[in-house]
């Protein structure tokens, strides 16, 4: 079946924009988790999702950072102002129940670049 | 808290030659521990896991251990490919089934013909 897709692949916006990026989770699968890869930080985690339980924000480094998930599928991730210091790779991974290993399938990333 | 240190690269070898990548960590409770890979041009894959202390994983000819007394994850490869040049990440999570990951800082190899 269909894995993770992420929208767009690539992305570039001016310092003080605001953007959003999009995931598509694996049809079934009840958690879901952003992730962002920057040369400088490496892989860290931002938010997590699990069914209509409050999401884990814990990952977000500022305010600016915000993420929905609506009806359980598709999740948004929003950053507003963006800075130079965002520009990084944004990962999204889905993963379905324990009893299915609840391993983390990775989307292809949105590349965002801060200019 | 939770974190996962793993070798610097990159590592460069030749075909058929011998791959180990150092990885440790340590956690607040008792994790779930993970080889991911990141093939160029492509989105992370899980290569290997291993849950429990003794355990080993294994998949396409690598290998590593959770040795909970050393706190360590080493990957290991007896023979590399070409193929295999990729960055390899190593992770962990705590707690509940399906919970966050934390990664290292990822190693890079390139295999040489």
């Amino acid at each position: 079946g269909a894995g993770v897709s992420q929208s767009p692949s690539n992305k570039v916006t001016e310092k003080g924009k605001d953007v959003e990026l999009r995931c598509d989770p694996i049809s079934g699968h009840t958690a879901l988790y952003w992730y962002r890869q920057s040369l400088g930080q490496g892989l860290e985690f931002l938010i997590y999702f699990q069914g209509n339980s409050a999401p884990d924000k814990s990952g977000l480094p500022s305010d600016r950072f915000s993420a929905e998930r609506t009806g359980g599928s598709v999740s948004t991730l929003t950053i507003q102002r963006t800075q130079q210091e965002d520009s990084a790779v944004y990962l999204c991974a889905s993963s379905g129940r324990p009893e299915q290993g609840n391993e983390q399938y990775f989307g292809p990333g949105t590349r965002l670049t801060v200019t | 808290g939770d974190s996962v240190t793993q070798m610097e690269g990159p590592v460069t070898l030749s075909e058929e030659a011998f791959l180990t990548i150092n990885c440790t960590y340590t956690a607040t409770g008792y994790p779930s521990l993970f080889w991911y890979v990141q093939y160029p041009g492509e989105g992370l894959q899980l290569l290997l896991k291993a849950t429990k202390a003794d355990d080993k994983g294994s998949n396409k000819g690598f290998e590593a251990t959770y040795r909970k007394e050393t706190t360590s994850f080493h990957l290991e490869k007896g023979s590399v490919q070409v193929s295999d040049s990729a960055v390899y990440f190593c992770a962990l999570s705590v707690g509940a089934a399906g919970n966050k990951l934390t990664f290292g800082g990822g190693t890079r190899v390139l295999v040489k013909p």
